[in-house]
């Protein structure tokens, strides 16, 4: 499985877009990349999922490049409510019974 | 909505009974997981089942079991609870393989005093 590294923490005033970088050196053919959310006291909620260039949804883009070592979530002009721990996974889907590892993900703080 | 509920939201234990977690999911989901999550150390996976009576070892199994005898119920069974157990239990379930989509229940806080 692809090892995953993410930066513990980072601080962001609101209406500010921030963008939080993972590291995934070793990122097979049929990996995906997928982002999740967790608030405090409640379960982690899937954001994204992407296999290369660029998705974006309702709530977040993730860019990948071209050598998909590395993923990007950019959450557009956070609020307060965007406050949470953000995980990055990687792996392929429908293949094999081995689940994704989650790590130890980044602790977003957006300030007022 | 995919819903999966866990049988409690706060337990509290005393050390050295057997205790059970409940996880319901309503999805129709082929794969079950248990996690644990302490402050500082992210999600540990404890137990996963991709089927009916199957299971597998997590990176943290030690001193639990688990049961998964129907495929919407999926069950974590601390056999002899210890103050060291005490963390926040998740309960995830998705419908095939490694990267599709975990739905995760709401989690239940268990106290072992």
């Amino acid at each position: 499985l692809a090892k995953t590294t993410q930066p513990i923490s980072m601080d962001s005033y609101e209406g500010q877009e921030v963008n939080i970088t993972c590291s995934h050196n070793n990122i097979a053919t049929n990996d995906y990349i997928t982002w999740y959310q967790q608030f405090p006291s409640q379960g982690p909620r899937f954001i994204i999922q992407g296999y290369k260039t660029k998705v974006t949804n309702e709530v977040a883009s993730l860019f990948i490049p071209a050598d998909r070592k590395s993923s990007t979530l950019s959450l557009p002009r956070v609020s307060l409510s965007d406050t949470a721990v953000y995980y990055c996974l990687v792996g392929a889907i429908n293949s094999g019974n081995t689940p994704l590892v989650f790590g130890k993900g980044t602790r977003l703080s957006v300030i007022a | 909505d995919v819903k999966v509920t866990q049988s409690s939201r706060y337990l509290v234990k005393r050390t050295g009974e057997k205790v059970f977690l409940e996880c319901v999911q309503d999805m129709d989901h082929e794969n079950m997981f248990w996690y644990r999550q302490d402050p500082g150390l992210g999600l540990r996976l404890i137990y996963f089942s991709y089927d009916v009576k199957m299971k597998e070892k997590g990176d943290i199994p030690e001193g639990y079991s688990v049961s998964r005898e129907k495929k919407e119920r999926f069950s974590l069974i601390l056999e002899s609870a210890s103050t060291n157990q005490t963390s926040m239990y998740l309960c995830a379930s998705s419908p095939l393989g490694q990267g599709d989509e975990q739905y995760f229940g709401p989690g239940t806080r268990l106290t072992v005093t």
